[in-house]
């Protein structure tokens, strides 16, 4: 079983939906939650991290975690075309080593 | 602020040959970190240094895979001799702080391994 899991999709949403992914991990010791954006072609980039469980707010963006069940969701309202992109969850005790989910892949058509 | 660098961005080798990747990580950023992410996997992390000490090699394999980060700055990984399983984009990430949340990442090479 992998630390980290997560439907890579892909995922196909219509301009404007609101869109949820998720990752469910197995480590009891996780405690920092992040989400990456990976367009093609391009490295990760950090969208937001959380600690412990609760809800984190970023504009359009909102993470969640729920520790007791080990999920995270990332929640995007009204998505654009530009959202169009891979979404990495990533774990880490607090520690040194970044744990990543496979990704999931979505696309916001117009 | 730039970001991380990274050189070549694409690179084709045979089997049994070697290739080495290069990084420069943000300005002051004191820790440095190598990931291979494998086609529809997320990014594995090889070796992280803390200026220029190893922190953490414990999925690096050793056997083909070094890496060296000289004066605490630019950092080099080499392959020899390199597999088709090699065959991957390898990241270099780099953060201000020991810890893992805010890692930064450059744009990668793309490796492929005939």
């Amino acid at each position: 079983q992998k630390e980290v899991e997560q439907d890579p999709g892909p995922l196909s949403v219509p301009e404007g939906a609101i869109v949820s992914l998720n990752c469910t991990y197995s480590n009891s010791a996780f405690q920092y939650f992040m989400w990456y954006r990976q367009y093609s072609r391009k490295g990760p980039e950090l969208l937001m991290y959380t600690y412990s469980s609760g809800n984190k707010e970023d504009g359009r963006f909102t993470a969640q975690v729920d520790k007791s069940s080990k999920y995270i969701s990332l929640f995007i309202r009204d998505s654009q075309p530009s959202d169009s992109a891979t979404y990495l969850c990533a774990t880490t005790g607090g520690g040194n080593k970044l744990t990543f989910g496979t990704g999931t892949q979505l696309k916001v058509e117009l | 602020e730039a970001g991380v660098a990274q050189s070549p961005r694409y690179k084709i080798i045979e089997k049994r040959q070697s290739v080495a990747f290069w990084c420069n990580p943000i300005s002051g950023h004191a820790t440095l970190y190598w990931y291979q992410q494998i086609l529809g996997q997320g990014p594995k992390l090889l070796i992280q240094f803390q200026n220029n000490g190893v922190v953490d090699d414990s999925q690096l394999p050793k056997d083909r895979f070094s890496a060296e980060r000289l004066k605490g700055v630019d950092s080099t990984l080499k392959i020899q001799p390199a597999k088709l399983e090699d065959s991957a984009v390898y990241l270099c990430a780099s953060s201000r702080l020991k810890g893992a949340r805010e890692q930064y990442f450059g744009p990668g090479t793309r490796l492929t391994v005939t």
